[in-house]
């Protein structure tokens, strides 16, 4: 297995620039999470999906859009890339009755926004 | 919402030495967690706590789910080079919600 993965797992965007953050997994789990992490702020929870076709809102959705057209994959869309963006974006996922402390984390990716 | 305070933010230490750091909440949780974070990498469980009280050991670390449900704290004992990276606590209540971490430097 693989695990979870991410890519790419560093960009460099301009302000106003659209881009997608890649999720896969291929541990056929049924949930995936989206987090950044931020500086001195610990990781927050940006939007997740508790299996394909269904998603929703975490702790700090706005500006980022998601979808879920298949168990292993969860991107992560950016519309259009504001400085206050800047952070490092975590994926995670889990099997659907496990406890949420069992997920695992991909590797992040670290991304800039000019 | 629910804020966790986590201390100290660094921490030097010499190897050998024993490190503690510990987690506030304003909120109740019903389980702690502690996590490490290696450079580059993603957070990996290290302990869970899922009753106030608990005080729970994983090798040289040990943990403790606070009476309150408001805190909790992590020990290191004996600490190693290789402990060096980035501990976090974290909450579970309907999301797990992460402290701000605490950066460890060990010195050989």
């Amino acid at each position: 297995n693989a695990g979870v993965t991410q890519t790419p797992k560093f960009q460099v965007l301009k302000t106003g620039q659209s881009m997608t953050l890649q999720c896969a997994q291929d541990m056929n789990h049924e949930y995936m999470s989206w987090y950044r992490q931020d500086p001195g702020m610990g990781l927050r929870l940006i939007h997740y999906s508790v299996g394909a076709g269904i998603t929703d809102q975490g702790e700090v959705p706005n500006g980022y859009n998601v979808s879920r057209s298949t168990t292993e994959d969860f991107p992560l869309r950016l519309l259009s890339a504001a400085p206050s963006q800047t952070s490092v974006y975590f994926c995670a996922s889990r099997f659907g009755g496990a406890p949420q402390e069992t997920q695992y984390f991909g590797p992040g990716t670290r991304l800039l926004v000019l | 919402g629910q804020q966790l305070n986590q201390s100290p933010q660094s921490m030097f230490i010499q190897e050998g030495e024993d490190v503690s750091m510990n987690c506030t909440s304003s909120s109740i949780f019903n389980t702690w967690l502690w996590y490490k974070q290696d450079p580059g990498e993603g957070p990996v469980l290290l302990i869970a706590l899922y009753k106030a009280g608990e005080l729970t050991s994983n090798g040289r670390l040990t943990a403790q789910f606070g009476i309150t449900r408001k805190d909790s704290f992590l020990n290191i004992s004996a600490s190693i080079p290789s402990d060096v990276g980035i501990y976090f606590c974290a909450g579970r209540g309907w999301f797990v919600r992460f402290g701000a971490g605490t950066r460890l430097t060990v010195k050989p």
